[in-house]
């Protein structure tokens, strides 16, 4: 079974600067998709950004970029420019390749503080 | 375009009630799942459907029932309530190929006592 693994509870950035937070996980698969999705006060979860395993090009949307590292099974977000909207718990997760692999396995999160 | 709607936002159950979650998209999409998320963790699949009339258990089934009659709905009914049900559900949807992602209603928050 796949596991996920966030290893910060909690991080604090100063506004406009640039914060990396953390994701290691575990699979014997070769074929997966990581995403990480955040979660604001208000509970919904939005997905950031997503990457696919067989593209060694590491995924980018906007000021959300992550470091993906196949062989050390590592994703970590990495969020630059640091705005107030920025602050929210966000979850890595994965997911197995192909039909009949539909669940989300999620890490416990990492809580983001923005410094004003 | 609503996205996934879940209603109620909130609610306080007793012991032993049961009551129907309910989930809705508009965005034609063929999978559908109910996750819960317990203070301080992260999200676990209770139940799926691949599409109107086919359903299969996530990782922690016991204690919910779902039914998918339509594209759009996939309720999820809670049976006897009891206070490890007390958590946040999420429904999410995604179109159908395993790569697709998940998008995500806003959550129910459950509470048992």
């Amino acid at each position: 079974a796949q596991t996920v693994t966030q290893s910060q509870p909690e991080m604090s950035v100063q506004e406009a600067e640039t914060v990396t937070l953390s994701c290691t996980y575990d699979t014997s698969e070769s074929d997966y998709y990581l995403f990480w999705y955040k979660q604001p006060p208000s509970r919904q979860m939005i997905l950031v950004i997503r990457q696919e395993a067989y593209k060694q090009q590491n995924a980018t949307e906007n000021r959300f970029s992550v470091n993906f590292q196949k062989a050390a099974k590592s994703f970590s977000l990495k969020i630059s420019d640091s705005q107030l909207g920025d602050a929210a718990m966000y979850f890595c997760a994965y997911r197995s390749w192909g039909f009949g692999n539909e669940k989300l396995t999620f890490g416990t999160g990492t809580r983001l503080t923005i410094i004003p | 375009n609503a996205g996934v709607t879940q209603t109620p936002k909130f609610r306080i159950l007793k012991i032993g009630q049961s009551m129907t979650l309910q989930c809705a998209q508009d965005m034609n999409h063929n999978y559908m799942y109910w996750y819960r998320q317990d203070p301080g963790m992260g999200l676990k699949l209770i139940y799926y459907s691949v599409g109107a009339g086919i359903t299969d258990k996530g990782e922690v089934p016991n204690g919910y029932n779902v039914s998918r009659s339509t594209t759009e709905d996939f309720p999820l009914r809670l049976e006897l309530a009891a206070p490890s049900q007390t958590s946040v559900y999420f429904c999410a949807s995604s179109f159908g190929l395993a790569q697709e992602t998940q998008y995500f209603g806003p959550g129910t928050r459950l509470l048992v006592l």
